[in-house]
């Protein structure tokens, strides 16, 4: 079993929806990253998160320690939202990060 | 984007020949990290340093050596390349450790025949 597991691996939305995306881990960890990829792109860092909740746009990142969960959620989404996003996390000083598998968000307008 | 780059950002190289990637950074941060990104295995830590001569291998660091002479350079060498090593490497940083920010380059896409 994967230390970090995203669901859904896939989806696919219509612009103006609201979309949820899951990120479970099951190692203790100092900090929760939720990091994004366009196709054929760089890796750019959207949040990093070790307690409660982080807005920024129209992109909201949550996280229960208790529960070892985590979510991003996109409001009002855009076809310019479709990429690539990637959950991650940080466990020990020298925040290596472990990363889950990614979910491939398509935003058709 | 941190002031990282990563060269060169193509690279085709034959089976068994040595190979190396570089990563630059204009910033002065401690961490450095190399990662490799596949399908079907997502992103994978190779080597990672925190500190100028102090590196330590990641999870996949078979067939891979670094170096960091330097703050700035973060080098990671294919000692005799081979097809698996096909991939696209990431090269990362971040400001100290623990709970901080991860920042990381373009990306150098490597393909072995």
């Amino acid at each position: 079993k994967n230390e970090v597991e995203q669901s859904p691996q896939n989806l696919t939305a219509q612009e103006g929806e609201f979309i949820t995306i899951n990120c479970s881990y099951s190692v203790g960890i100092s900090a929760l990253h939720w990091l994004q990829q366009h196709p054929g792109g760089g890796i750019v860092s959207l949040f990093m998160l070790s307690s409660g909740k982080k807005k920024h746009g129209r992109l909201i990142a949550t996280i229960n320690i208790q529960e070892k969960h985590s979510s991003l959620h996109i409001t009002a989404s855009h076809p310019r939202d479709s990429a690539v996003y990637i959950c991650a996390v940080s466990a020990n000083a020298g925040n290596m990060l472990t990363f889950g598998g990614g979910t491939r968000l398509m935003v058709k307008p | 984007d941190a002031g990282i780059t990563q060269s060169p950002r193509h690279k085709v190289t034959e089976t068994g020949t040595p190979v190396t990637l570089r990563c630059h950074q204009t910033e002065n941060h401690r961490y450095m990290y190399w990662y490799r990104q596949d399908p079907g295995h997502g992103l994978r830590l190779i080597h990672y340093s925190y500190g100028v001569k102090d590196t330590d291998k990641g999870e996949v660091s078979d067939g891979y050596s670094v170096s960091r002479s330097k703050t700035e350079d973060f080098l990671l060498t294919l000692e005799s390349a081979t097809s698996s090593q096909t991939s696209v490497y990431f090269c990362a940083i971040s400001t100290l450790g623990g709970n901080t920010e991860a920042f990381f380059g373009q990306g150098t896409r490597l393909t072995v025949v």
